[in-house]
């Protein structure tokens, strides 16, 4: 498989604050995800993004392909930022993998107070 | 509009029970559907996938199964429930960006 590995672990800032979150990857990925859990456990999509750097308010990402890795930039936090944000990578079909089957790193849990 | 659906929300089961959980979406068709399981709020596990009606692939051995009977319907099923079956549940579908259901929340006591 593929190793995915997100950092820091754990993350807690003051409302306002910014933060980057960090994923690395192991191998060539035909598909990069970056995925927020809320408290409920629902997994929300926040962007599509296998090179490039994308934006979407408060949020933006950066993958660099040929370098395996990728960033989520939170800029101006707030509570309903925390939850835990996860990375998941899905390899090039000419490696045996099915569309779609993602693998994940472990997340950040991130903790924004008031 | 394309959405996943999927139930029951929770669960609580005794051990040695028997489960089925489902999921089924709307507004496409012949979509790949995945199964995937989170323990201890961390990382998602792959269980299986399915690329159309009637197939089944299992990422890893378990005390689990899956069914598609139908093109938009994924069903994950167990005959005898494990203490170590609890988790959280996600059902997914790629169009082909991945999205996924709300999840069930499976206790075995």
């Amino acid at each position: 498989g593929i190793q995915v590995e997100q950092s820091p672990p754990d993350l807690i800032l003051q409302e306002g604050a910014n933060s980057t979150l960090r994923c690395n990857f192991s191998d060539s990925v035909n598909n990069l995800q970056w995925f927020h859990q809320n408290p409920w456990g629902q997994l929300i999509n926040l962007f599509y993004i296998p090179s490039g750097t994308k934006q979407n308010g408060r949020l933006s990402a950066t993958t660099v392909a040929t370098e395996r890795y990728s960033l989520l930039y939170i800029s101006s936090s707030q509570t309903t930022d925390s939850g835990v944000y996860f990375c998941a990578v899905e390899l090039p079909a000419d490696r045996g993998s099915t569309l779609g089957r993602l693998y994940f790193g472990r997340g950040t849990q991130l903790t924004v107070w008031p | 509009s394309q959405t996943i659906h999927q139930w029951p929300a929770t669960l609580v089961q005794p051990v040695g029970s028997p489960l089925s959980l489902e999921c089924t979406v709307e507004g496409t068709s012949n979509p790949n559907l995945y199964w995937y399981r989170q323990a201890a709020g961390r990382g998602l596990q792959l269980l299986f996938y399915s690329v159309g009606i009637g197939q089944i692939s299992s990422e890893v051995p378990q005390n689990l199964s899956a069914s598609r009977p139908q093109d938009r319907q994924f069903i994950l099923s167990s005959k005898k429930l494990l203490l170590s079956d609890s988790g959280f549940y996600l059902c997914a579908w790629s169009r082909p960006i991945v999205g996924f259901g709300s999840g069930t929340r499976l206790t075995v006591v």
